[in-house]
């Protein structure tokens, strides 16, 4: 069975990089069929895509957040990661990374997110 | 950024029936696939319903999926108190270039 888990420091101060990586296991992050994705929720707030990377480095930005986003992959360690530069109290929120099936190898924006690791609290304080 | 609106929470007894509305327009629900997730505090997402009205692998057939125009609908039939959750639609919206979610609705079993 497929799982995924965050893993990364709970707490940022403001003004500083958050770094979080989604270790896979059960499947490969190889695959040409799936993308590896990463999505927020503030508290008691809904939910906000923050992008989508595949293995070949193809990778969907959510446009709002771009200039401080950036998704890598590591193929040889199974794991795909995310950084946020310059946090503030506005990025604090739990953090989920997700296996995203494409709509096709030719037009590829997630068309569902089938599996979801159980999140990681991130606070950005002071 | 919610995009697709759907109704902050709704409710019923155990067994009985509800259905969740999720409300967009034609450059995410009106021409992409719906997806429903079903999220309960503490726990990963899980995917219930995708392209509109299929179920994955391991889902009950008491969930099901529907999309009429610029709007889609979760029904859950038989409900049980394990199905209390926060439950969300998403799709991608072409015009944003972003994957969008529902505003998320909380189903209560009375």
């Amino acid at each position: 069975q497929l799982q995924l888990r965050e893993s990364g420091p709970g707490l940022v101060k403001p003004s500083e990089t958050l770094s979080l990586t989604c270790t896979v296991s059960g499947g490969s992050i190889s695959s040409d069929s799936y993308y590896w994705g990463w999505i927020r929720q503030p508290p008691g707030k809904g939910l906000e895509w923050i992008g989508s990377i595949s293995h070949s480095e193809n990778i969907y930005y959510n446009p709002t957040l771009r200039s401080r986003v950036t998704l890598s992959v590591d193929t040889s360690k199974n794991q795909f990661s995310l950084r946020v530069t310059s946090v503030t109290a506005a990025d604090t929120a739990m953090y989920y990374c997700a296996r995203v099936t494409p709509y096709s190898s030719t037009w590829p924006p997630p068309d569902k997110i089938d599996f979801w690791g159980r999140g990681t609290l991130v606070t950005v304080s002071s | 950024q919610s995009v697709l609106t759907q109704p902050p929470s709704v409710s019923a007894a155990p067994g009985q029936k509800v259905t969740i509305s999720c409300s967009g327009s034609s450059s995410n629900i009106g021409n992409n696939h719906v997806s429903w997730y079903q999220h309960l505090p503490g726990t990963a997402p899980k995917l219930l319903i995708y392209d509109n009205n299929k179920r994955p692998s391991g889902i009950p057939d008491r969930f099901s999926g529907s999309k009429s125009g610029t709007s889609a609908t979760l029904g859950i039939t038989g409900l049980q108190t394990g199905d209390e959750a926060d439950y969300y639609c998403g799709t991608w919206d072409t015009s944003l270039s972003i994957y969008v979610f529902g505003t998320g609705t909380k189903v209560t079993v009375l």
